[in-house]
């Protein structure tokens, strides 16, 4: 079975400082892909980043930063210098190659304060 | 090009009655699915499609079906709701190989009575 875990339910930051949103996930599959989409206050959903379990390379995009790390299961994500428009609930998610399924951990609501 | 699009937005249901919630890709898309948002639950596997006329069962399979005709449409039915299903249901595609993200609509609130 495939798990997902965003122990961080809510976080709250003052615009400009640096937040890390954690991941964690479980997953027998030696082949998978790691996900993140925000939900922004207008409730749709949209694609921000997918990582292969074979490319452990971190990746930075602009003020958005991802790190995957196998060895402990891990794929965060920090935002640097926040704005407000970065709150929005964030979603991890876990692709099983095998059967097509996304399964999601239960997100992190982020609050950016100006 | 619509991508995804979930009618309707918004829906009110007395308990017993039946609904169906209607989703259209545009996409092309060989994988199709229906998720159920809750608060502090995340969001939550019903029903998938691999293919026209392929289905499986989610995470939370029960009280609703699924059907895939065509490629394009994928519609969840509620055969008899209840107060239990009140939550904002998301259709989603993605391209059925490697590692597409999924592609979703723009959900639709129900409420049930």
């Amino acid at each position: 079975a495939q798990k997902v875990t965003q122990a961080q339910t809510e976080i709250s930051v003052v615009e400009k400082e640096d937040v890390t949103l954690d991941c964690v996930y479980e997953t027998r599959d030696t082949t998978y892909y790691l996900f993140w989409y925000k939900q922004p206050p207008s409730g749709e959903l949209v694609f921000l980043i997918r990582r292969n379990s074979f490319d452990e390379q971190n990746e930075i995009s602009g003020r958005y930063s991802w790190n995957f790390q196998k060895s402990t299961s891990s794929f965060n994500f920090t935002i640097t210098a926040s704005q407000v428009v970065d709150s929005a609930v964030y979603f991890c998610a876990l692709l099983n190659t095998n059967a097509g399924k996304s399964t999601f951990g239960d997100g992190t609501t982020l609050t950016v304060k100006p | 090009n619509a991508g995804v699009t979930q009618t309707p937005k918004f829906q009110v249901l007395k308990t017993g009655q039946s609904m169906t919630l209607q989703c259209a890709q545009d996409m092309n898309h060989e994988y199709m699915s229906w998720y159920r948002q809750d608060p502090g639950m995340g969001l939550r596997l019903i029903h998938y499609s691999v293919g026209a006329g392929i289905t499986d069962q989610g995470e939370v399979p029960n009280g609703y079906n699924v059907s895939r005709s065509t490629t394009e449409d994928f519609p969840l039915r509620l055969l008899s709701a209840a107060p239990s299903q009140t939550s904002v249901y998301f259709c989603a595609s993605r391209q059925g190989q490697g590692n597409s993200p999924l592609h979703f609509g723009n959900g639709t609130r129900l409420t049930v009575t």
